[in-house]
């Protein structure tokens, strides 16, 4: 069964970084890509970008280019994804998603709080 | 900027039938935007329920149905239940690896 593991919630002081991960499991993690959503408290679901899980290529979001990073670790079966120079309006709960065709299967998601 | 549309709520009665559609401020909805429909309650993860525009995702009751409706595509579900209330986002693919969501629909079933 194909499962996507996110890390645990994260609490940040402003201007900090954060690193969520994305244990994928129950399939051949090459085969597919990543993608990371975003839902800020009470707010609808925002794209982030885009990694190929075999190949590494990336696409961000224009709107978090230079600040935002997407790596994976094939030896791992890990999805990263990194956001640096952290304000309060990226305060939300980050999900990561596996992609083919469409984006299928989904992360539980993970808290990251901006508070100083 | 390109934007995705939704209608901010809707609502539908137990056992009606009710479309949700999915817009985009450029021109028409097409095959090639590999519309996607997403189903999510508060503190919950998304669920994929559509892909590339009609296909339900494993697991998914045939009630739910991807179409295209006018210039729009279309989120139909057919004999609404009390647990399909909640938030439905769809998803737009812009090509180059760069995806949109709409603002989300809310849906009462009431």
């Amino acid at each position: 069964q194909v499962h996507l593991v996110q890390s645990g919630v994260e609490v940040k002081k402003p201007g900090a970084s954060v690193k969520v991960s994305c244990k994928a499991s129950g399939y051949t993690f090459t085969n597919y890509a990543f993608t990371w959503v975003r839902q800020a408290p009470g707010q609808g679901l925002e794209w982030m970008g885009w990694i190929s899980a075999y190949k590494g290529d990336t696409k961000y979001a224009q709107k978090l280019q230079g600040r935002v990073s997407m790596t994976t670790d094939t030896s791992t079966t890990t999805a990263y994804m990194e956001l640096r120079s952290l304000t309060s309006d990226d305060m939300a709960v980050y999900f990561c998603a596996r992609v083919l065709d469409a984006i299928d299967i989904w992360g539980q998601g993970t808290m990251v709080i901006v508070s100083s | 900027q390109t934007v995705v549309t939704q209608e901010p709520s809707f609502s539908v009665s137990p056992g009606g039938t009710v479309t949700l559609t999915c817009g985009w401020s450029s021109g028409s909805v097409s095959t090639s935007h590999y519309p996607s429909w997403y189903q999510q309650t508060p503190g919950q993860a998304p669920r994929t329920l559509i892909y590339s525009t009609n296909i339900r995702s494993s697991g998914v009751p045939d009630r739910f149905s991807g179409s295209f409706l006018g210039s729009k595509a279309a989120l139909t579900i057919t004999g609404a239940q009390a647990d399909d209330e909640s938030t439905y986002y769809c998803v737009l693919y812009l090509g180059n690896a760069v995806w949109v969501f709409g603002g989300g629909t809310k849906l009462t079933v009431l």
